[in-house]
């Protein structure tokens, strides 16, 4: 049963580069034909869909943070990561990472809430 | 203004059935299949429907998915209190080449 965990720190303050990894555990992170994707949500409102990507290194960004972001893959750890530039109170969300299968995402994290202030 | 349109709220009583729908446009849900999250208070969303109308295993048959055309809907029958929750629809976007989402529809059971 795959599991997905979000670390990294709960308060960036604004400018600052905001920085999250998800670890993968009870299955490796390179087999299958998966995408492993992070969205956010702020508090009281809907999901965004930052990014996404393949254990080849492929990358998606949503068009409307994709100049602030990078998702990166570290398969000897069996983890990926989130990097979120000069960030403001805007970006003050719950973030989760999930597993995409196909074209549904399947295996969600319980989130990590991340707060910017200063 | 999420890019996939769906009610804000339904309420229905226990037992009866309520549809959730979720409108997009031809680079998404009409050409792409629709997966629906139901997100309980607190928690992380979980994978109700996916491919359109397919139910993960675990999930109850209560739930059910449809699509036609360019909206997708979601049917709750037999409502009860834990049902209590967002739902979200989803699906991938030629255009943004990305996953949208609606903007989540809270369900109150009365």
């Amino acid at each position: 049963q795959v599991q997905l965990q979000e670390s990294g720190p709960g308060l960036v303050k604004p400018s600052q580069t905001l920085s999250l990894t998800c670890t993968v555990s009870g299955g490796s992170i390179s087999s299958g034909s998966y995408y492993w994707s992070w969205i956010r949500q702020p508090a009281g409102k809907g999901l965004e869909w930052i990014g996404r990507i393949y254990t080849s290194g492929s990358t998606n960004y949503n068009p409307s943070l994709k100049s602030r972001v990078t998702i990166s893959v570290d398969t000897s750890k069996n983890q990926f990561s989130l990097k979120l530039s000069s960030v403001t109170a805007a970006d003050t969300a719950v973030y989760y990472c999930a597993r995409e299968k196909g074209d549904y995402m399947d295996v969600w994290g319980k989130g990590t809430t991340v707060t910017v202030s200063s | 203004q999420s890019v996939l349109t769906q009610p804000p709220s339904v309420s229905e009583a226990p037992r009866q059935r309520v549809t959730i729908s979720c409108s997009g446009s031809s680079s998404n849900i009409g050409n792409n299949a629709v997966n629906w999250y139901q997100q309980l208070p607190g928690k992380a969303p979980k994978l109700l429907i996916y491919y359109d109308d397919l139910l993960p295993s675990g999930v109850s048959d209560r739930f059910s998915g449809s699509k036609s055309g360019t909206s997708a809907s979601l049917a709750i029958s037999g409502l009860q209190s834990e049902d209590e929750a967002d739902y979200y629809c989803a699906a991938w976007d030629d255009r943004l080449n990305g996953w949208v989402f609606g903007g989540g529809t809270k369900l109150t059971v009365l």
